[in-house]
């Protein structure tokens, strides 16, 4: 059974770094993509980025290139998306997914993490 | 630009049939797009691939009830038979080379 765990909720303060984590089983981590994907309270789905576990290429959407850092570690199934600075407006849920490959270098998410609360309060 | 557009809002009746659409963006209309459902309070489920020319792949244990149907730009999800648990935010996600894209996501109120 294909499942991706999510580390737990977290509370930081504006300019707290945070690096939260995405744990794959039942399938060849490695070789599939993994994205991370924020929900703003309130608010729709926004894709973060993507990494490819095998080779840590790693993709990042326009929106959020230079604010975040997505990395993974293949040895023990991981991926991991970083702050340096967090925000107030980082507060969100975030999401792990898994991305099916359907040729032609792209791919779609077909398994989904439970999810990640950050919040960041002074 | 891929851009995925959803309506905000839709209803239907318990027991009754509704048809949510996503359409694609002008010069896209060849992508397949993934659905995903959100219900109230928890994570995303996926639902199901839907191809161009309405084919369609389903996730694990997705009901017989939620079928696709593309046309032109415009991929559809039909839900028959609608019960109380598919109340819910229905996504529609679509993809090029490594670029990733949602619609805005339509909510569903069973009536």
């Amino acid at each position: 059974e294909v499942q991706l765990v999510q580390s737990g909720a977290e509370v930081k303060k504006p300019g707290e770094s945070l690096k939260i984590s995405c744990k794959g089983s039942g399938y060849s981590f490695p070789n599939y993509w993994i994205g991370w994907v924020r929900q703003m309270p309130g608010k729709g789905l926004e894709w973060m980025g993507i990494i490819f576990p095998a080779d840590s290429d790693t993709r990042y959407s326009p929106s959020f290139q230079g604010q975040v850092t997505i990395s993974a570690d293949r040895s023990i199934s991981t991926a991991y998306l970083q702050w340096s600075s967090l925000k107030a407006s980082d507060t969100a849920m975030y999401y792990c997914a898994r991305c099916q490959a359907y040729g032609s270098g792209t791919c779609g998410f077909d398994y989904w993490g439970q999810g990640t609360l950050v919040t960041v309060s002074s | 630009q891929l851009v995925l557009t959803q309506s905000p809002s839709a209803s239907a009746s318990l027991g009754a049939s509704v048809k949510l659409t996503c359409t694609l963006s002008s010069g896209h209309s060849s992508y397949a797009i993934a659905w995903h459902q959100q219900r109230p309070e928890k994570g995303p489920r996926y639902l199901m691939k839907l191809n161009s020319d309405g084919s369609h792949i389903k996730g694990d244990g997705i009901p017989d009830r939620f079928s696709g149907s593309s046309s032109g730009a415009e991929r559809y999800l039909t839900i028959s038979s609608l019960q109380s648990e598919d109340e819910a935010d229905y996504y529609c996600q679509t993809w090029g080379n490594v670029i990733h894209v949602f619609g805005g996501g339509t909510k569903l109120t069973v009536l």
